[in-house]
């Protein structure tokens, strides 16, 4: 059971739009604590796709997008292609645990 | 270039301990925490804890906490992760990643541990 949610799958055509949601509590996104976004391809380390909420890091195309409301965040994707399907994460700092947490993950398939 | 890399798979029995490490380089090795993550076969990420680049300070997770060590070598740059009592649900790939203060933009490239009787 992880402390962030994360549904554990998406789906969606080439050229469309998905999200994924990221509900935490209020010891984490609710705290104001940033949320952080990580593109996991098949058999690789993750890779940071998203930091503080909404910002990309170099090299990452605009077509990825992030937002956080309250207690939960968002990450969107579109313009969909072959080469988005991964496992998405979420994760973000829990005051009442003293540490890092994640999201259960969110695999997307690009159909 | 920033890297870190790990050092290789390992394949333990239970009860016993293993010692990972994570060799940095291409930056000023003070300037930045150091994470451990792991993901165990089909699952998601679990973060373990981190190390801070100066001094000794550690933070675990509550779950690892009494069976996991979490020590450096400023001296070459490397960052090491101990975890003793292995169970076999401890079988996961580890791995280390630095933190920028805003997630963590770069990534070891992991080391499976295996453990089996």
């Amino acid at each position: 059971q992880s402390v962030l949610t994360q549904p554990p799958s998406v789906s969606g055509a080439p050229g469309q739009r998905v999200t994924i949601s990221c509900t935490g509590r209020s010891s984490n996104i609710g705290a104001g604590y940033d949320v952080h976004w990580y593109q996991q391809l098949p058999r690789t380390a993750p890779k940071l796709l998203i930091y503080a909420n909404s910002n990309r890091p170099s090299g990452v195309p605009d077509r990825f997008s992030g937002s956080k409301s309250g207690t939960s965040a968002s990450l969107a994707i579109t313009g969909l292609q072959a080469e988005d399907e991964a496992d998405y994460y979420c994760q973000s700092y829990d005051t009442s645990l003293s540490g890092w947490v994640f999201g259960g993950g969110t695999k997307l398939t690009v159909l | 270039q920033v890297q870190l890399v790990q050092s290789g798979a390992e394949v333990k029995k239970p009860g016993a301990s293993v010692k990972v490490s994570c060799k940095t380089s291409g930056y000023t090795f003070t300037n930045y925490y150091l994470h451990w993550v792991r993901q165990a076969p089909g699952q998601g990420l679990e973060w373990m804890g981190r190390i801070s680049p100066i001094g000794v300070s550690t933070t675990y997770a509550q779950k690892f906490q009494g069976r996991v060590t979490m020590t450096k070598d400023s001296s070459t740059s490397t960052v090491y992760m101990e975890l003793s009592g292995l169970k076999s649900d401890d079988t996961a790939m580890y791995y280390c990643a630095r933190e920028g203060g805003a997630g963590y933009g770069y990534w070891g490239q992991g080391t499976l541990v295996t453990v089996s009787s």
